[in-house]
């Protein structure tokens, strides 16, 4: 099993619909999770963090379980400019190695 | 406070030439990173650093090099540059603190050999 795997899409949605994806992990030991969202041919950026069962900001909603080790982004109220990646990330030992999974591609639809 | 910058942006290298893509950052992290990006995929993880002194390889280290002698800067070297080298390559760097260590990344350099 891959360290962290994600749906690669593409994920088209219509505006203003809910959308949600989920990443993977292998290692049952990993304490903090992260979303980043990366617009074409630019530097990812932070979206979310999680530490514990999950955390929401606005329209979006990430959510922890740890029991099956994935953690889900949602989407509501989608807008045309979430399009983008989404890449999870997923700490080992700290900090030394970030694993990213190999990214979402989500394309909001007017 | 500028965050995380790298030089070059763009760059076109013959094969065989050798170039230093530079990165330093102005938040007085420790860690570093060097990430590349093919066309279409994930980032893979080149060579990181966990302080002034200290390196260590990623997952793809094979033609690279890299030094940290300081804790700002964090440059990374490819010494025969090869057509499998292109790439888009982010640097980046995070606190110490393993429960809110988000990274922050560079605007990037997108390197093509031909």
């Amino acid at each position: 099993r891959k360290e962290v795997e994600q749906d690669p899409g593409p994920f088209n949605v219509p505006e203003g619909a809910t959308v949600a994806f989920n990443c993977t992990y292998s290692n049952s030991a990993s304490q903090s999770f992260f979303w980043y969202r990366q617009d074409c041919r630019k530097e990812p950026k932070l979206l979310m963090s999680v530490y514990s069962s999950g955390n929401e900001d606005g329209r979006f909603t990430a959510q922890l379980n740890r029991a099956s080790q994935y953690i889900s982004l949602l989407i509501r109220d989608s807008k045309l400019s979430d399009s983008a990646t989404y890449l999870c990330v997923v700490p080992r030992f700290g900090n030394e190695k970030l694993t990213f999974g190999t990214g979402t591609r989500l394309t909001i639809i007017p | 406070n500028a965050g995380v910058t790298q030089t070059p942006k763009f760059r076109i290298l013959k094969i065989g030439q050798s170039m230093t893509l530079q990165c330093t950052q102005d938040m007085n992290h420790n860690y570093m990173y060097w990430y590349r990006q093919d066309p279409g995929m994930g980032l893979k993880l080149i060579y990181y650093s966990v302080g002034a002194g200290i390196t260590d390889k990623g997952e793809v280290p094979n033609g690279y090099n890299v030094s940290r002698s300081t804790t700002e800067d964090f440059p990374l070297r490819l010494e025969l540059a090869a057509p499998s080298q292109t790439s888009v390559y982010f640097c980046a760097s995070s606190y110490l603190d393993r429960y809110n260590s988000p990274l922050h990344f560079g605007n990037g350099t997108r390197l093509t050999v031909t």
